[in-house]
């Protein structure tokens, strides 16, 4: 089915451990997006690509890398996961609206990441 | 920078009755776009409604209606004859039209009850 993906859904892991959260999307979306959730906080924008091999900081980028070599896919690594990193994670995708338009964003299902 | 904000935290209506979530934000553009997302338990982030700031007209989906004040820079929701599947957090959420701007900001989003 089309549509956006996440993996996994539930991840729990030690402080200092590698992570990574990946998401995939089928319908060729420009646009990429990783969001965290955290109580009180909303959703924030961790980084962004406007299409592969782009990539750009949001809010709050320390600790995250990303990479798009493919369009489909929008990995977000920890590379040294702490405590302050427990949320939902939230992938989403858009694609490139025509001049004077504007569209809809799709959010995945969401990663929920617990770091002991 | 662009700000989103939602100063009530909760908020509860009785079953069949109407409710109205605020929203206010901040921006020096002058064309953008509004929305409000609906997260029920599942998590999924789902659209509700959105807003061209060029369009005079308030949009309308359903039970689901803004009033939105350009000037004031607000952006309400109303919800009429409420269900109890309308029980959810709501997330007002604001994009510029292109370029660095056109990814979406949150405001820390508002839970609704929906008592029987």
């Amino acid at each position: 089915d089309a549509g956006i993906t996440q993996s996994p859904r539930y991840k729990i892991t030690e402080t200092g451990r590698q992570v990574t959260l990946m998401c995939h999307q089928t319908w060729s979306h420009s646009y990429m997006f990783w969001y965290r959730q955290d109580l009180g906080h909303g959703l924030r924008l961790i980084y962004y690509s406007a299409a592969a091999d782009i990539t750009d900081k949001g809010e709050v980028p320390d600790g995250y890398v990303v990479s798009r070599s493919k369009t489909e896919n929008f990995p977000l690594t920890l590379e040294s996961a702490t405590r302050s990193q427990t949320s939902v994670y939230f992938c989403a995708s858009r694609r490139l609206a025509p001049e004077g338009g504007t569209d809809t964003q799709y959010f995945g299902p969401g990663t929920r990441l617990t770091v002991l | 920078a662009q700000t989103v904000t939602q100063s009530q935290p909760e908020m509860s209506v009785q079953e069949a009755e109407t409710v109205t979530l605020s929203c206010t934000y901040d921006t020096s553009e002058s064309d953008y776009y509004l929305f409000w997302y609906k997260q029920p338990p599942s998590r999924q982030m789902i659209l509700v409604i959105r807003q061209e700031a060029y369009k005079q007209q308030n949009a309308t989906e359903n039970r689901f209606s803004v009033n939105f004040q350009k000037a004031a820079k607000s952006f309400s929701l109303k919800i009429s004859d409420s269900q109890l599947g309308d029980a959810a957090m709501y997330f007002c959420a604001y994009r510029g039209r292109s370029g660095a701007n056109s990814k979406l900001t949150f405001g820390k989003g508002i839970t609704l009850s929906v008592r029987p």
